[in-house]
């Protein structure tokens, strides 16, 4: 089944302690990107990714960090979180030809 | 940058009644997709309907049918015979390949 994986689904953190979230999708995609969804402000684009070891900043990058070493994967790290980075995650895919985005099932992230 | 401007916070409707969400973008390309994705509770990120910029006749899926205005750049989504089952956030985004936005999103109750 072709599909976008995000894990974990749900996370409790603490101030300061370094986090990764996963996504991987298997419908080789060239395009993949992370979103914080917040009530009233929509979806808003932290980074993307064209291909692989190519990442850009989108318009929330600040305090967070991702990697592409291979197609399939797209980690979102935290590396120091902060109570405003509380939000709903969410991870999609698409290729580069096509503009309809494949979306992961979320993860709701709590820094305290 | 695009941006993508959805007016209605939140809106209701009569079951089996008919209503429409405004959506209005900005973009200085001819080439774009516009999409209505729909979040119900679950947080699952669901593609109710495109539009391809190019194509002037409007798309519809079934009971979803939109309201493409290129000149003005207005996207709104008419919900026809409205279900409890669409009850749920709705969110307008624009697509040009290298950048997906979002809108602030319609919280949209269907009461029985």
């Amino acid at each position: 089944e072709a599909q976008v994986t995000q894990n974990p689904r749900y996370l409790i953190t603490v101030t300061g302690k370094k986090l990764t979230v996963t996504c991987s999708q298997n419908m080789n995609h060239e395009y993949m990107s992370w979103y914080r969804q917040d009530p009233g402000l929509g979806l808003r684009q932290i980074y993307y990714s064209m291909n692989v070891e190519v990442t850009d900043k989108g318009d929330v990058p600040e305090g967070y960090k991702v990697s592409r070493k291979e197609k399939r994967n797209f980690p979102l790290i935290l590396e120091s979180p902060s109570p405003n980075q509380t939000s709903l995650y969410f991870c999609a895919s698409k290729p580069s030809q096509g503009y309809e985005a494949f979306f992961g099932q979320g993860t709701r992230l709590t820094v305290v | 940058a695009q941006t993508v401007t959805q007016s209605q916070p939140e809106m209701s409707v009569q079951e089996a009644e008919t209503v429409t969400l405004s959506c209005t973008y900005d973009t200085s390309e001819n080439n774009y997709y516009l999409f209505w994705y729909k979040q119900p509770p679950s947080r699952q990120m669901i593609l109710v309907i495109r539009q391809e910029a190019y194509k002037q006749q409007n798309a519809t899926e079934n009971r979803f049918s939109v309201n493409f205005q290129k000149a003005a750049k207005s996207f709104s989504l008419k919900i026809s015979d409205s279900q409890l089952g669409d009850t749920a956030m709705y969110f307008c985004a624009f697509n040009n390949n290298n950048d997906m936005r979002f809108g602030a999103g319609t919280r949209l109750t269907v009461k029985p």
